[in-house]
């Protein structure tokens, strides 16, 4: 059964760079069917799509972060990263990271989520 | 970007009874491939979201049938036949077709 971890900071300073890591088990990320991506949801409200990564490292990204967002990739270790600098208290949220098909921008597998904090 | 609209914003519901959701796009969502990319998730309290339909009514393994998709173009519906106490949540419609994808709102589900 395919898992996918988030891990990283709980409490980010605003102007810093919020970084999270998401461990995949259970399957290869290294699978050509793939694109690995994360989605936020600030606290008591709606989904929003960041980006996504393939694992040849070929990303796409939400217009309205991409100044700010990288999202990178590590096959050997099984994982995908993100990192969002400058961030305000606007970027507090759980972050999610999740599985979706090449062809299509729909997650069908969702790690746990975790809650960043953007706060002095 | 697409603006996914839900209706409405909360549906209290008797058990037993049917419930009904609409999500509308500010686009159309067939894409060239013929394939219209409007899926549904459920966020059960307290946890991550799960995909239930995509491609508007494919519908995901483990998904009980009381659950369906429908629609096309620009309207698009999510029905409970007999409303279940695990189906307490948040529902959220989404759209893969244009970059960059787009929810809805969501609609909370809850028991009279």
């Amino acid at each position: 059964q395919l898992q996918l971890q988030e891990s990283g900071p709980g409490l980010v300073k605003p102007s810093e760079t919020l970084s999270l890591t998401c461990a995949v088990s259970g399957g290869p990320i290294r699978i050509g069917t793939y694109y690995w991506g994360w989605v936020r949801q600030p606290p008591g409200k709606g989904l929003e799509w960041i980006g996504s990564i393939y694992y040849s490292g070929r990303t796409h990204y939400n217009p309205s972060l991409e100044s700010r967002v990288t999202i990178s990739v590590d096959t050997s270790k099984n994982q995908f990263s993100l990192s969002l600098n400058f961030v305000t208290a606007a970027d507090t949220a759980v972050y999610y990271c999740a599985r979706h098909e090449v062809a299509a921008a729909a997650p069908d597998y969702w790690g746990q989520g975790t809650l960043v904090t953007v706060s002095s | 970007e697409v603006v996914m609209t839900q209706s409405p914003l909360s549906l209290p519901v008797t058990l037993g009874q049917p419930a009904s959701i609409s999500c509308r796009s500010s686009q159309s969502l067939v894409y060239s491939d013929g394939n219209t990319y409007l899926n549904w998730f459920q966020q059960r309290p307290g946890q991550s979201p799960r995909r239930l339909f995509y491609k508007v009514s494919d519908r995901d393994s483990g998904v009980p049938d009381r659950f369906s998709g429908s629609g096309s173009g620009t309207d698009f519906t999510l029905k409970i036949s007999n409303v279940e106490a695990e189906d307490v949540g948040v529902y959220y419609c989404m759209q893969g077709t244009h970059w960059p994808p787009t929810f809805g709102g969501g609609t909370k589900v809850e028991i009279k």
